[in-house]
């Protein structure tokens, strides 16, 4: 049974860093590309960040271009997300997801306060 | 204007069925695009319903029921999800989604009550 698990998810001064994990288990990580897609509170769905399956190809949204990174590891089927220069704009639960979004974690909460 | 938008709200009796629309912006041909649909419960993270571009090109998602099905409305330039049968274990947000300009776009989602 396919699992996804995030972690790292904190409270964040404005301009701070963070970097989110998910770990994926019961099934082949390395066949699936990988997204993260995020929830501001009481809001709709806002996908991010975008991987190839040998993560050899990456994309994001606008929003986030240029301060954030998503990687993996296929030897430890997992997926990563640092994230930089947060604002408060970037509240939000941030699920991993696989393919096109036919599974997804139960999320990491991302606070950006002073 | 959103790439895709959803009404943000239907109301159905139990047992009725409900199209859910998913306008996309003119300009998006609607023929040239999967639809995808995700159901998000109340706490919960969002679930795969299921994908249609054409009737012979669609996907029910993993346990997805059939009374869960896509179609498309080509004169209104929108993807549609209808359930059937409604129960008020379908309460929920629903969401589209098409990749476009090597981007996932959501819809802005529908919330169905069942009342």
């Amino acid at each position: 049974q396919e699992h996804l698990v995030e972690s790292g998810g904190d409270l964040v001064t404005p301009g701070g860093s963070l970097r989110l994990s998910c770990a994926a288990s019961g099934f082949t990580f390395s066949n699936y590309s990988m997204s993260w897609v995020r929830q501001a509170p009481g809001k709709g769905l806002e996908w991010i960040a975008y991987i190839s399956s040998r993560g050899l190809y990456s994309n994001y949204a606008d929003s986030v271009r240029g301060r954030f990174t998503v990687s993996r590891d296929n030897a430890r089927n997992s997926l990563s997300l640092q994230m930089n220069d947060l604002t408060a704009e970037d509240t939000a639960l941030y699920y991993c997801t696989r393919g096109t979004f036919d599974f997804w974690g139960q999320g990491t909460l991302v606070t950006v306060s002073s | 204007q959103a790439v895709l938008t959803q009404p943000s709200s239907l109301s159905a009796s139990p047992g009725a069925s409900a199209s859910l629309t998913c306008t996309l912006r003119s300009g998006i041909n609607v023929g040239s695009y999967r639809i995808y649909w995700y159901q998000q419960k109340a706490g919960s993270p969002p679930q795969y319903l299921l994908r249609y571009k054409s009737d012979s090109d669609k996907q029910q998602g993993s346990g997805v029921p059939s009374r869960f099905s896509g179609s498309k409305d080509a004169s209104a330039n929108a993807g549609i999800l209808v359930i059937a049968g409604l129960q008020s274990e379908d309460e929920a947000d629903y969401y589209c989604m098409i990749w476009h300009n090597s981007a996932y776009l959501f819809g802005t989602g529908t919330k169905v009550s069942v009342l």
